[in-house]
């Protein structure tokens, strides 16, 4: 079946520091690719997402590219602050039983300044 | 747009009591609603899966007498944890898609429960 494979945290960098979590998938047919973010107490929100191979994603610094030829979506991101402290998750959908999404287990980011 | 207020954030009850969580979509209509449990330090779980005015359909090993979903307007999902125990003391989410948005889902806040 359908499955995401994230990056093990915790990933502890300094400020201004760049940023790389890992994402690769296994999926039939063409999935589409997220990442969310939880902060500290929150729920999930969407972070980025692309729908098809080479597309980039991009919000609020982040960037993170479907490679379909490498079956992965590394989220990238330049110069860390300490506001992105939070757990990343990677997630694919795909058509059919009503788009479920499939959950990488989450990389949690520690920001020192 | 596409507000998923979920309620209470959080909430403390007696063991062998019922417990009721809301998940309201704000300013859609929620084709299918999804509600996940959260582990510490684990993914999410996705437990059930609903559509307006139909059955919920459970993951396997979620127990469909336990959590209790009911998905009665598409603006309206609701889980049940009925005689909670300390076991089910969790992180729950809900989730909302929107036929016309594809693939992409909106989360509720969350709602931390405790069973004492």
């Amino acid at each position: 079946g359908d499955s995401v494979t994230q990056m093990e945290g915790p990933v502890t960098l300094s400020e201004e520091a760049f940023l790389t979590i890992n994402c690769t998938y296994t999926a039939t047919g063409y999935p589409s690719l997220f990442w969310y973010v939880q902060y500290p107490g929150e729920g999930l929100q969407l972070l980025l997402k692309a729908t098809k191979a080479d597309d980039k994603g991009s919000n609020k610094g982040f960037e993170a590219t479907y490679r379909k030829e490498t079956t992965s979506f590394h989220l990238e991101k330049g110069s860390v602050q300490v506001s992105d402290s939070a757990v990343y998750f990677c997630a694919l959908s795909n058509a059919g039983n009503n788009r479920k999404l499939i959950w990488g287990l989450g990389t949690s980011l520690a920001v020192n300044p | 747009g596409a507000v998923v207020s979920q309620h209470p954030s959080r909430v403390i009850c007696k063991s062998g009591t019922s417990v009721k969580i809301e998940c309201r979509s704000l300013d859609f209509q929620a084709t299918t609603m999804f509600w996940y449990r959260q582990f510490p330090k684990k993914s999410l779980m996705l437990m059930a899966t609903s559509n307006e005015g139909s059955k919920a359909t459970y993951e396997q090993g979620v127990e469909k007498d336990k959590f209790l979903i009911n998905h009665a307007s598409l603006t309206l999902s609701t889980l049940t944890v009925t005689s909670a125990h300390p076991e089910d003391s969790s992180f729950y989410i809900c989730s909302a898609r929107i036929r016309e948005r594809g693939p992409e889902a909106f989360f509720g806040q969350g709602t931390r429960l405790t069973v004492v």
